[in-house]
């Protein structure tokens, strides 16, 4: 069954460090998605891709946060310099198109911790 | 502001009974209501998705209702098990090209033998 991938799964670092987190989506999904949670809330969309386009990235932390989706299939999320705040799991999902009736499919997240 | 609260925030339950979580949401206009399955350390696995027009939807052990006029949701577990152990997710997807997910922020379940 296709899955989405994510690397790593685990990632520690020091505040003021960069980090990046690699998604994959499931083949032939058109939309991407990257999600942060912080422990005992609900995810919340940090940027959405369609193809190689941002679609909406209203509630990413441009000044320290970036991502890419160059060639309209992986995606890179990267982070600097981090924060302490920034302990986080960060999802990514993905779906075949946008709308409302198209279901995401989560990967299994990277879980940063910023020290 | 479109929103999804749920109900309990935690809950433990002794394996083999039932338990039911609460969604309300102020989510306008309304396309779908998805429950998502989360173990620890995971991504979310959806279990159930209603549109408008469906009141009740069943996956195994686990049936989600709609009420779509007072804008509520539950999560029905039958006969819990060990691996329900993990946290239940209410999502609600606005109408629109882009699909937006509000998410609730999770009903944490544990099961004890």
């Amino acid at each position: 069954e296709a899955e989405v991938a994510q690397s790593p799964r685990y990632k520690i670092t020091e505040k003021s460090q960069a980090v990046a987190f690699w998604c994959d989506p499931i083949s032939g999904h058109a939309t991407l998605y990257w999600y942060r949670q912080i422990l005992g809330q609900g995810p919340e969309l940090l940027v959405q891709f369609q193809d190689e386009s941002v679609v909406d990235d209203s509630q990413l932390p441009k000044d320290r946060f970036s991502a890419e989706r160059l060639k309209g299939v992986d995606s890179t999320l990267k982070i600097q310099p981090a924060e302490l705040g920034d302990s986080a799991m960060y999802l990514c999902a993905s779906s075949a198109t946008s709308g409302s009736s198209n279901e995401q499919f989560f990967g299994p997240g990277t879980r940063l911790t910023v020290l | 502001k479109n929103q999804v609260e749920q109900s309990p925030q935690s809950l433990i339950i002794l394996e083999g009974k039932n338990c039911t979580l609460q969604c309300n949401y102020t989510v306008s206009p309304f396309s779908n209501l998805r429950w998502y399955k989360q173990d620890t350390g995971r991504g979310p696995v959806s279990l159930t998705i209603m549109t408008f027009s469906e009141n009740t939807k069943s996956n195994g052990r686990y049936t989600a209702t709609l009420d779509a006029d007072t804008k509520q949701s539950s999560l029905h577990i039958t006969a819990s098990q060990l691996s329900d152990s993990a946290s239940y997710i209410c999502v609600v997807t606005s109408r629109g090209n882009t699909g937006k997910l509000i998410f609730g922020q999770g009903t944490t379940l544990q099961v004890k033998p």
